[in-house]
């Protein structure tokens, strides 16, 4: 079955450091992927897309993300974090329908 | 502003007593959907609409209806709500006709079924 899996539930970082936030998903033909980020009291909102081309795609706020086709994997990064990056983030894939499948969420804590 | 917005914010009901949850965007959007977030099994898709009077079942569909009958409307509807549907649900929106394009969520409705 196609799914989504976001290993790290919670995270504790202090700020400035580094941030790389899992994401795997189970189906070998062609994916779309999405990063969403949920502040606390907020709604979800976008910080990046690959649909296609270069695997490592920029999206807001600095993050980045790296499609890894032979991985299955589609990670989350941040080189340094910053205490307003306290938030659940969601991982999605579309396996080519019409449907998005979104992973558990991992919940980051920045220390300040 | 372009927003998706959704009534009411916070209810509180009890087992079997009807209930609708508004859901309205402002962007000329296609695509509509209505997801639930659980606490460990993050957001699941219960209905999602492609047009107007196009709707179609996501993963979690059981004792939900919609109705898209309007473009910038799409209600959610629980006939005989029970304490397995308390949950967050929010409703989204895109550009196209399917998922491909961002989705803008609504602020989200925290329901508790007594």
């Amino acid at each position: 079955a196609q799914s989504v899996s976001q290993h790290n539930h919670h995270v504790i970082l202090s700020e400035a450091a580094s941030l790389e936030l899992g994401c795997n998903y189970s189906y070998g033909g062609t994916v779309n992927l999405f990063w969403y980020v949920q502040y606390p009291g907020q709604h979800l909102q976008l910080l990046l897309k690959y649909f296609s081309g270069d695997p490592l795609v920029k999206g807001i706020k600095g993050f980045e993300a790296e499609f890894i086709k032979s991985k299955f994997s589609f990670n989350l990064r941040k080189p340094s974090v910053q205490w307003s990056d306290t938030a659940e983030y969601f991982c999605a894939v579309n396996f080519g329908n019409e449907k998005l499948t979104f992973g558990t969420g991992t919940r980051l804590t920045i220390i300040p | 502003e372009a927003q998706v917005t959704q009534n009411p914010r916070y209810l509180i009901t009890v087992t079997g007593k009807k209930l609708t949850v508004t859901c309205s965007q402002n962007m000329n959007h296609e695509y509509m959907s209505w997801y639930r977030q659980d606490p460990g099994l993050g957001l699941r898709q219960i209905y999602y609409s492609m047009n107007v009077e196009v709707t179609d079942k996501g993963d979690v569909p059981e004792g939900y209806k919609v109705s898209r009958k309007e473009k910038r409307n799409f209600p959610l509807i629980l006939e005989s709500p029970s304490p397995n549907q308390t949950s967050l649900y929010f409703c989204a929106s895109s550009q196209y006709r399917d998922w491909r394009d961002e989705q803008f969520f609504g602020p989200g409705t925290r329901l508790t079924v007594l």
